[in-house]
């Protein structure tokens, strides 16, 4: 019962250093999300996939990039490390669309940018 | 712009006692609503739903009731035991050109004193 596999679960990055926050499903869900949670705030949508190949921008998707080439895995891509990065990730996934295909989450990845 | 806002940041309560959670939004294109418990170090878990079409749902221990002309939502907890300590996020379901996406509020502490 793995559900939603994040790697690594904390990381220090240098500013202008790049990293691949790992997100792996093994639900065969076929959507796929990534948030950013920053303190005292609510999860903000970063990108979203509605099957491999397909991405989307969310609401906050500068300095990130994505990719979706298998339905299991959707990559998160830091290119430029910047401060205001400094968040704690999560991934989640659902089957479908609809009232009952609630999001499932991982358990985050807790980044800081120095 | 908060569309969705939980204005109490931190709650207590007795074992035993009912827990309220609340919540409120402003977007009247909300079609479901949804809560999600959050325990340290591990990522949302779904909770509850409720269709807009609806005023009431009950699973349990947990109903959450719906008003939509005052745009409020809240969640009752019965009794509440030690194990419902966490952080609780309301979240808020629009379709965007066809996809689904949740809006979260910044969550509210729940600490049940035994």
């Amino acid at each position: 019962n793995a559900g939603v596999t994040q790697t690594p679960k904390f990381r220090i990055l240098k500013i202008g250093q790049s990293m691949t926050l790992q997100c792996t499903q093994d639900m065969n869900h076929n959507y796929m999300y990534w948030y950013r949670q920053d303190p005292g705030m609510g999860l903000k949508l970063i990108y979203y996939s509605v099957g491999a190949g397909i991405t989307d921008k969310g609401e906050v998707p500068n300095g990130y990039n994505v990719s979706r080439s298998t339905t299991e895995d959707f990559p998160l891509r830091l290119e430029l490390a910047a401060p205001s990065q400094t968040s704690v990730y999560f991934c989640a996934s659902r089957l479908r669309q609809g009232t009952n295909q609630p999001q499932h989450f991982g358990d985050g990845t807790r980044l800081s940018i120095l | 712009d908060q569309q969705v806002k939980q204005n109490s940041p931190s709650l207590s309560v007795q074992e035993g006692r009912i827990s309220i959670l609340n919540c409120d939004y402003t977007n009247s294109m909300f079609d479901y609503f949804l809560w999600y418990k959050k325990y340290p170090a591990e990522g949302p878990t779904f909770l509850i739903s409720i269709s807009s079409i609806k005023d009431k749902n009950e699973d349990g221990r947990f109903t959450v009731f719906l008003n939509k002309s005052a745009k409020h939502l809240s969640l009752h907890i019965v009794p509440s035991q030690p194990g419902d300590s966490a952080v609780y996020f309301c979240a808020a379901s629009a379709y965007d050109f066809g996809n689904e996406k949740l809006t979260f509020g910044t969550g509210t502490r729940l600490t049940i004193i035994p």
